[in-house]
């Protein structure tokens, strides 16, 4: 099966600056990959995903990028800001999502004043 | 603002007993997901369904869970005997596909075996 390491697991950045986490993964047949957003108490919230037939994907001050050769795929989040202060889990599937995720354990991105 | 609902938010019950939650998915969607977050294994999936139909429950222990999909409104995730080990947070995901993969979260049950 899938299996998805996530790194750090926690990341303080200061306000404004970037923050990167990285994520890979092992089944060579995985085709999507979602990012989900979770605040304390909170149901994960899908910030971005990109698909393996791209190789960058960008929305306002999230972008996320993928080695397909490598089974590498990472967050970038420009200009930080408070509000991104959460838990932030990379994840892959097959069948263009069809199938359910496997998650990494996730990355604590703090984000300090 | 379509949103999957699960009932109950929190459970306390004792080991041993029945546990049933219930998710409503997005009307339309016609797959959900079962999930279940824990501080050790993080986010596991435990089974899905598509058109109500099981397609995989490899990650649901099979003497003491089962998951069902009565209706096209309604999916259960039943534990039967509960342990103190089932405590999690339990999330129900749905999504449309052959139109979009994302997968849209409900807000959990909080599970506590005591």
């Amino acid at each position: 099966g899938e299996n998805v390491e996530q790194h750090p697991s926690t990341l303080s950045v200061q306000e404004g600056d970037s923050a990167v986490i990285k994520c890979t993964y092992s089944d060579s047949a995985s085709n999507y990959f979602p990012w989900y957003k979770q605040e304390l108490g909170k149901r994960p919230q899908l910030i971005i995903d990109i698909r393996s037939n791209v190789g960058e994907k960008k929305d306002q001050r999230i972008a996320v990028t993928l080695n397909k050769t490598a089974k590498h795929f990472s967050l970038h989040i420009t200009e930080t800001q408070p509000e991104d202060s959460a838990v932030y889990f990379c994840a892959a599937t097959g069948r263009g999502g069809a199938d359910g995720l496997t998650f990494g354990k996730g990355t604590h991105l703090i984000i300090q004043p | 603002d379509a949103r999957v609902t699960q009932t109950p938010r929190h459970k306390v019950t004792e080991m041993g007993q029945e546990v049933t939650m219930r998710c409503q998915p997005i009307l339309g969607h016609n797959t959900v997901f079962w999930y279940r977050q824990t501080m050790m294994q993080g986010l596991e999936l435990l089974a899905y369904f598509r058109n109500r139909a099981p397609l995989d429950d490899s990650g649901m222990p099979k003497d003491r869970f089962s998951a069902e999909m009565p209706d096209a409104t309604l999916a259960t995730l039943k534990i039967q005997p509960s342990e103190p080990r089932d405590s999690a947070v339990y999330f129900c995901a749905s999504g449309l596909f052959g139109a979009g993969e994302t997968q849209y979260f409900g807000p959990g049950t909080r599970l506590l075996v005591l």
